[in-house]
């Protein structure tokens, strides 16, 4: 059974830092992990998917990456900014189908 | 094009009320998902369809849960006789294909359900 992990619960830091978020996972079988940003009140917003093949992604100043071996997968946020603020959930597929979420961690950049 | 929609946006009912929560997926998807998520936490799974067939419902916490897709679009989840811990948001995603492989599931803004 898939379970999965994020670490902080929730970071706040000054406008302009890079930041990472982290993500652990306990099944390597894992065949692709996503993170996914939530506003509050709004649904989840898909940011990155990497496929087990890969090491990392990159969108813009977003960068995620997996290593399946240590079961954990971080989010590298470049130059923070304040519309950067909400939660970031990461979740890894349990089968073919439903996704398992971590608690999330609630981020707020700091003008 | 448009997205995944959910009516109603919130939703108040007295414990004990029937309810009725639903999803338009976007147009074609043939995976549709439902998530519960409570205050604090991450989205966990309630229930899959591929078209109008419901291939999982594990994650349905009790058999007041019901989930309907009769023609292959639009989802209704139906909670009877609602208890206080019902209380939370449901989330209703689609996805285009069959797995997730690849393919990421777009996700509804929610319903919000509070149960008094």
């Amino acid at each position: 059974k898939q379970e999965v992990t994020q670490i902080p619960a929730a970071l706040s830091v000054p406008e302009g830092e890079n930041l990472v978020l982290n993500c652990s996972f306990t099944d390597s079988a894992i065949y692709n992990l996503q993170w996914f940003r939530q506003d509050p009140g709004k649904g989840l917003t898909s940011l990155l998917l990497i496929q087990s093949s890969q090491r990392e992604q990159t969108s813009g100043r977003l960068n995620a990456s997996l290593d399946k071996s240590s079961g954990r997968s971080t989010l590298y946020i470049a130059a923070s900014q304040p519309g950067d603020s909400a939660t970031y959930l990461c979740a890894g597929p349990q089968g073919a189908q439903k996704l398992v979420f971590g608690q999330g961690t609630r981020l707020t950049i700091n003008p | 094009g448009a997205g995944v929609s959910q009516s109603p946006r919130y939703k108040v009912a007295k414990r004990g009320q029937d309810v009725a929560l639903r999803c338009d997926p976007i147009s074609g998807h043939v995976s549709l998902f439902w998530y519960q998520q409570a205050l604090g936490q991450g989205p966990e799974f309630l229930t899959y369809f591929q078209n109008e067939a419901q291939l999982d419902k594990s994650g349905l916490p009790s058999d007041r849960f019901f989930a309907e897709r009769p023609e292959g679009s639009v989802s209704t989840l139906k909670i009877q006789r609602t208890q206080q811990e019902d209380s939370a948001v449901y989330l209703c995603a689609s996805r285009r294909f069959r797995d997730g492989y690849t393919d990421t599931q777009y996700f509804g803004p929610g319903t919000r359900l509070t149960v008094l």
